[in-house]
């Protein structure tokens, strides 16, 4: 159980582009789902809190505008990367949490989606 | 400020050898303790989780232990096999009772055959 699933993979686009990624949790509802980005070799920064039903919460220094976060449903969340630039490559991974089943406290994340910005 | 860091940043070990990750915090007053691993290109896997109230965890070869007052928390791995290698990361709540993490630095380990 507890499986988190992201698409695409991976993904190429070109500058100025637009550029969205689906986050589900397929077996457990998830009332808040965590957006996170990671540089090659580097740890994984949040970048912002999303609570279904709500808006989401940034962190600072994230812009709200350029990553629109929308969590629709109880199992999905999804990120859109607005005119994306080659500086927002990076690899994105998603996390949720559950209230239900001994879920609570335990995030669990998705495989990731790599973005890559041309 | 939670800050996470994370010693060796990368490990290479023979086959078979125990070895030890370290893992410091500066906030003490965390909730728990989460030791996660990530394979290249890839999501991340929950090892152990380590509430505030316990000094340790053990799933299989793995054992994870934590010192709040000192900050740190260690991951003990027995016996080391090649699909052990991986990056290993430990994270923290920022403060209080929240489910957010702030990520260490990790620690890229090679077990080699």
């Amino acid at each position: 159980g507890a499986v988190v699933s992201q698409h695409p993979s991976r993904v190429i686009c070109k500058s100025g582009t637009s550029v969205k990624i689906e986050c589900r949790s397929l077996d457990f509802q998830a009332t808040t789902m965590f957006w996170y980005r990671q540089f090659p070799k580097q740890s994984l920064m949040l970048m912002a809190t999303s609570n279904e039903g709500s808006k989401a919460t940034y962190e600072q220094g994230v812009e709200k505008d350029k990553f629109l976060i929308n969590h629709a449903s109880l199992t999905l969340s999804t990120l859109t990367v607005t005119s994306a630039h080659p500086e927002d490559s990076s690899f994105y991974i998603c996390s949720a949490i559950g209230l239900a089943g001994g879920y609570q406290e335990t995030q669990y994340f998705g495989p990731g989606t790599r973005l890559l910005v041309l | 400020k939670q800050e996470v860091t994370q010693i060796p940043a990368a490990l290479s070990v023979p086959e078979g050898e125990n070895l030890v990750l370290n893992c410091s915090f500066t906030d003490s007053a965390i909730y728990n303790l989460q030791w996660f691993r990530q394979d290249p290109g890839k999501g991340l896997t929950s090892l152990l989780l380590i509430q505030s109230s316990q000094r340790e965890q053990t799933s299989g070869r793995l054992n994870a232990s934590l010192d709040k007052s000192s900050g740190r928390s260690t991951l003990y791995i027995a016996a080391s096999q090649p699909g052990d290698s991986a990056t290993y990361l430990c994270a923290v709540p920022p403060g209080g009772a929240t489910n957010k993490l702030i990520f260490g630095t990790g620690t890229l380990l090679a077990v080699q055959p």
